[in-house]
């Protein structure tokens, strides 16, 4: 089946930081999607990108699906963007599959 | 539009119970998936419902089934508990497509905690 890969797994910020999440697939897929579970396990959609680039405030994704590959960027992080990152992927014919996340921890 | 719910948001049995979780999608939506999410395996998905069908099933044993009514709500009911059992379990509804789910929206999920 296919793979999904999340990078990096862990990562400290100070508040005020940028950081760039990536999230590499091993197949084609039809969609994409980047959640953000809160501490009480709540999975909130942040991006649905099958492809191209978007922008929701200080967020903004980009997929490049012909490279197998989509990256979450978060600017001037706040300490309320602490979570887990994932991507999720849909493979053509079969259920979204999720990548491992990425822990992000956004100190004050 | 009101969001997905799942019902109850906490539970504790005792091994060799069964349990019943009930998920109800936002208006419209006519896909719901289940997932199960542990700290060892991560999200794992359980089963896609469409249109009160089973389009979708992941790798998990005969104990772990589901429903679909025609208001699209759904439940999934897990038999004989386990400890292993122990997760948070999400459920996701998706627009309508006779292709596949699309864009997924989740509940609160339920966590169940196997005694």
């Amino acid at each position: 089946g296919i793979q999904v890969e999340q990078s990096p797994p862990d990562l400290i910020l100070q508040e005020g930081a940028n950081s760039t999440l990536r999230c590499n697939f091993s197949d084609s897929v039809n969609n994409l999607q980047w959640f953000h579970q809160n501490p009480w396990g709540q999975l909130i959609n942040l991006f649905y990108i099958p492809s191209g680039t978007k922008q929701n405030g200080r967020l903004s994704a980009t997929t490049v699906a012909t490279e197998r590959y989509s990256l979450l960027y978060i600017s001037s992080s706040q300490t309320t963007d602490s979570g887990v990152y994932f991507c999720a992927v849909l493979p053509i014919g079969q259920n979204f599959v999720f990548g491992p996340g990425t822990r992000l921890s956004v100190l004050p | 539009k009101a969001g997905v719910t799942q019902t109850p948001r906490y539970l504790i049995k005792t091994r060799g119970q069964q349990v019943t979780l009930s998920c109800s999608p936002i208006s419209g939506h006519r896909s719901v998936s289940w997932y199960q999410q542990t700290p060892g395996q991560g999200l794992q998905f359980l089963f896609e419902y469409f249109s009160e069908t089973q389009r979708n099933k992941g790798n998990f044993p005969g104990r772990f089934s589901g429903r679909q009514f025609s208001n699209s709500r759904s439940e999934m009911n897990v038999s004989t508990l386990e400890l292993g059992d122990s997760a948070l379990y999400l459920c996701a509804s998706s627009p309508p497509s006779w292709t596949g789910p699309y864009e997924q929206y989740f509940g609160p999920g339920t966590r169940l905690t196997v005694t």
